[in-house]
């Protein structure tokens, strides 16, 4: 399984752009690169998936280089309503589920 | 769709006794996912079935742990027995998986919080 790293937690304060970027050297040809955000007391819900380049949706963007060994999680725009944890995950070419790691905490600011 | 439905919410239980915990996927999906949470230990994948038959079991913790999935619209997990290190957030998630490499968007239900004491 691909293993991922990024930060244990970060700060911002309202209204700024967040990035927050995840390390995956040993990404396999096949594997997605997905992101979830969990709030206190609820399950982990999907924001974000992609394969490569730039992927934009309602709530987030991903970026993600050509060799594919890290990618970036963009949230504009913050607002206190955002802090959470998110977890990057890395899709396993024998199609075995994607593994959570520990996370990062984002705190939003007032 | 009303998205997965655990059962119960919430559950507290003396050490020893016998826990059974209750999922009820999104309708459609073909995967069911049981996960563990707690501060020390994060999110872990207990097992993993899909169109219900047990893939990937590594997860679990020990005998006294066993999971089930009878038909594609429910699935359990149970303690027997349970013990005070047992206590944590259980989750159950659905997908929809259809190619290699990409476990589909996983749904999380709301969570099962087992005390036991």
């Amino acid at each position: 399984l691909a293993k991922t790293t990024q930060p244990i937690s970060m700060d911002s304060y309202e209204g700024q752009e967040v990035n927050i970027t995840c390390s995956h050297n040993n990404i396999a040809t096949n594997d997605y690169i997905t992101w979830y955000q969990q709030f206190p007391s609820q399950g982990p819900r999907f924001i974000i998936q992609g394969y490569k380049t730039k992927v934009t949706n309602e709530v987030a963007s991903l970026f993600i280089p050509a060799d594919r060994k890290s990618s970036t999680l963009s949230l504009p725009r913050v607002s206190l309503s955002d802090t959470a944890v998110y977890y990057c995950l890395v899709g396993d070419s024998r199609n075995t589920p994607l593994v959570f790691g520990k996370g990062t905490r984002l705190s939003v600011i007032a | 769709d009303a998205g997965v439905i655990q059962s119960p919410r919430h559950e507290v239980t003396e050490m020893g006794q016998e826990v059974t915990l209750r999922c009820k996927p999104i309708s459609g999906h073909n995967s069911l996912f049981w996960y563990r949470q707690t501060m020390m230990r994060g999110l872990e994948l207990l097992i993993y079935f899909n169109n219900n038959v047990p893939i990937d079991d590594s997860g679990m913790p020990e005998d006294r742990f066993s999971a089930k999935m009878p038909n594609a619209s429910f699935s359990t997990l149970k303690i027997q027995p349970s013990e005070p290190r047992d206590s944590a957030v259980y989750f159950c998630a659905s997908s929809l998986v259809r190619t290699r490499g990409n476990s589909g968007e996983q749904y999380f239900g709301p969570g099962t919080r087992l005390t036991v004491t």
